[in-house]
């Protein structure tokens, strides 16, 4: 079944952990995008890729780092993970040349740095 | 500068009354427009997709309507379940990017009561 999956759902680290957040979709879709969401408040976009090998940065400077080696796979990483990186973090896809430009999102990784 | 604006922030109804949840946004070049439903812990799921041209749109109990010359959209609830208990996120998309940049509202929590 074509979904969008992230692991784990929940995390609870440390100060100082380096921690890597999965995102993967069995869509074919070419581009991605991590989104952060604090309670109450609206996405922000912090990291997307258009392909392989293709990542940039969004709106919201984020301290994590992206890589897309496989098109399926997204993986976002935080080398030193600090209370401030508390937050919810969504993964999405959509496909290239949609006039929409619909993105599906994944369940998201909640995140809790203590 | 790009946003969207929704109201209320927060509401509560009775099972099987109706409700209306309103967007104001200031996106352009516009797109498109959709509303998302965010159940707490999970990512957003589309509802509604209404481009320039389409005034009204639904999806079962869902009916958004668009009126893209004042910038402003609704989505009316009908019979509410407890099952309708989410955040609603208003989401407008710019064509003035390849990357389809989304814009995204804070989201209406509506809660829903036996």
């Amino acid at each position: 079944e074509a979904d969008i999956y992230q692991t784990p759902r929940y995390l609870v680290i440390g100060t100082g952990k380096k921690i890597t957040l999965e995102c993967s979709q069995t869509m074919g879709h070419d581009k991605m995008y991590w989104y952060q969401q604090d309670p109450g408040m609206e996405l922000h976009l912090i990291h997307y890729s258009y392909g392989v090998n293709s990542t940039e940065k969004g709106d919201l400077s984020s301290e994590s780092t992206v890589s897309r080696i496989r098109t399926e796979h997204f993986p976002l990483t935080l080398e030193s993970a600090r209370p401030s990186h508390t937050s919810q973090y969504l993964c999405a896809s959509s496909v290239d040349g949609s006039s929409y430009n619909e993105q599906f999102f994944g369940p998201g990784t909640r995140l809790t740095v203590l | 500068k790009n946003q969207v604006e929704q109201s209320p922030q927060s509401l509560i109804i009775l099972e099987g009354k109706n409700c209306t949840l309103q967007c104001n946004y200031t996106v352009s070049p516009f797109s498109n427009l959709r509303w998302y439903k965010q159940d707490t812990g999970r990512g957003p799921v589309s509802l509604t997709i209404m481009t320039f041209s389409e005034n009204t749109k639904s999806n079962g109990r869902y009916t958004a309507t668009l009126d893209a010359d004042t910038k402003q959209s609704s989505l009316h609830i009908t019979a509410s379940q407890l099952s309708d208990s989410a955040s609603y996120i208003c989401v407008v998309s710019d064509r003035g990017s390849t990357l389809g940049r989304l814009y995204f509202g804070r989201g209406t929590q509506l809660t829903v009561w036996p």
